[in-house]
């Protein structure tokens, strides 16, 4: 099962990009690389899953380069309610299961 | 519904007391997950189910815990003779297929404390 280092915490002002890398050294060839976001009180929310190169929706974008041992997710122009736990996890179907602690993000006015 | 329904939302019960925890999942989401998140962790897995079976259940923790999907829909999380440590919010989650390129729907969790 691979497992993911993401940091611990970030902090970004209003209105300004972020990424947040996670690795994952392990990743096997079938792997997807997914990414959720929790809000305290809530569960877990779906925002994003890529294989390789690039992937962008109305939310977020996920970079990953050739050797898959990284992510990258961006999320353009953060605003106030963008602070939550960031979530990254590697896996296939139903092996995606490890959460680690995640990124928590603060969103700085 | 249009989302994943969990009940209780909180539950408080008595060390050693039984609870269930109920989880509906989006219509016709075959595979079904439970979690459980201690604060300031991430969600751990405990079982998944796809349609009625537990394909699935090495993360349960001890044979106090037990989860039953019987008509492939509502699914159950049974906890036998709480424990202090058992206090943590309960997530569930579906999702359409076990394939990759699907994400998992997470419902609110049903908050369980232990007294």
């Amino acid at each position: 099962l691979a497992k993911t280092t993401q940091p611990i915490s970030m902090d970004s002002y209003e209105g300004q990009e972020v990424n947040i890398t996670c690795s994952h050294n392990n990743i096997a060839t079938n792997d997807y690389i997914t990414w959720y976001q929790q809000f305290p009180s809530q569960g877990p929310r779906f925002i994003i899953q890529g294989y390789k190169t690039k992937v962008t929706n109305e939310v977020a974008s996920l970079f990953i380069p050739a050797d898959r041992k990284s992510s990258t997710l961006s999320l353009p122009r953060v605003s106030l309610s963008d602070t939550a736990v960031y979530y990254c996890l590697v896996g296939e179907g139903a092996n995606n299961l490890f959460f680690g602690t995640g990124t928590r993000l603060t969103v700085i006015p | 519904g249009a989302g994943v329904s969990q009940t209780p939302s909180n539950k408080v019960t008595e060390k050693g007391k039984y609870v269930e925890l109920r989880c509906d999942p989006i219509s016709g989401h075959t595979a079904l997950y439970w979690y459980r998140q201690s604060l300031g962790q991430g969600p751990e897995f405990l079982i998944y189910f796809q349609g009625t079976g537990a394909a699935d259940d090495s993360g349960l923790p001890n044979d106090r815990f037990f989860a039953v999907r019987p008509e492939g829909s509502v699914s159950t999380l049974k906890i036998q003779r709480t424990e202090r440590g058992d206090s943590a919010v309960y997530l569930c989650a579906s999702s359409p297929s076990t394939a990759a390129d699907y994400g998992y729907t997470f419902g609110s969790g049903t908050r369980l404390t232990v007294v």
